[in-house]
């Protein structure tokens, strides 16, 4: 079984421009979040996507947004980005949800570098 | 919202060695503590969790134990081994499948062969 598949693996923007980051679930796996790491903040959770519909949000700027298509795969979108936002983006799929019970699995992320 | 705490952030062993990572929450309706390791340059993996309905949980080399009272729970790694060095991270969570679990910061494990 495949495991979760995240494109590009590492970008590099500059300031002001957008990025779309990508993100296949396992198969079957209707629910997808995204979550940023940065070294100083840790895992930050920015939203989750289940049925193609946002369930929860996380504490991110407008400027962070996400999408889920019917067959469950995943965007997330930044746009005017800036210098803070370089970090390691994770998308994690799992069957229902991240709650209890769930086991999420973990892709192994976008490296993204704003200059 | 949860608070995950999370100690140390940093955790140099010799091989062979114990090592033990502490995570405390703050709300008491959290019932799910799940742990992940994550390797350099890979996504965190699941490694071990433990529900709220029980004290302790083992598998092989690694434990997990919490004490709902206090508000805090532990992992545990006997006879460590360099493919141990990782980054750890602990998450409190709640049953449901929208609910969000909260992370704690990490902890970078490092096993000294």
């Amino acid at each position: 079984k495949a495991g979760v598949t995240q494109t590009p693996r590492y970008l590099i923007k500059t300031r002001g421009q957008q990025v779309t980051l990508s993100c296949s679930p396992i198969s079957g796996h209707r629910s997808v979040s995204w979550y940023q790491q940065t070294p100083g903040q840790g895992l930050q959770f920015l939203f989750e996507y289940f049925s193609e519909t946002q369930r929860n949000k996380g504490n991110f700027p407008g400027r962070f947004s996400g999408r889920q298509f019917s067959n469950s795969r995943s965007e997330m979108n930044v746009s005017t980005l800036e210098l803070g936002d370089s970090a390691l983006y994770l998308c994690a799929s799992s069957l229902r949800g991240p709650g209890a019970g769930n086991t999420i699995y973990f892709g192994e992320g976008s490296w993204l570098t704003v200059v | 919202g949860e608070n995950v705490e999370q100690h140390p952030s940093t955790l140099s062993v010799q091989e062979g060695d114990s090592a033990v990572i502490k995570c405390t929450y703050s709300d008491s309706a959290s019932n799910y503590f799940p742990w992940y390791k994550q390797e350099l340059g890979k996504g965190p993996q699941l490694i071990i969790d433990i529900r709220s309905n029980v004290g302790e949980k083992k598998d092989q080399r690694i434990a997990v134990t919490l004490n709902k009272t206090a508000k805090h729970f532990s992992l545990h790694i006997t006879e460590t081994q360099p493919e141990d060095s990782a980054v750890y991270f602990c998450a409190a969570s709640r049953e449901g499948g929208s609910y969000i679990p909260t992370f704690g910061r990490g902890t970078s494990l490092i096993v000294h062969p």
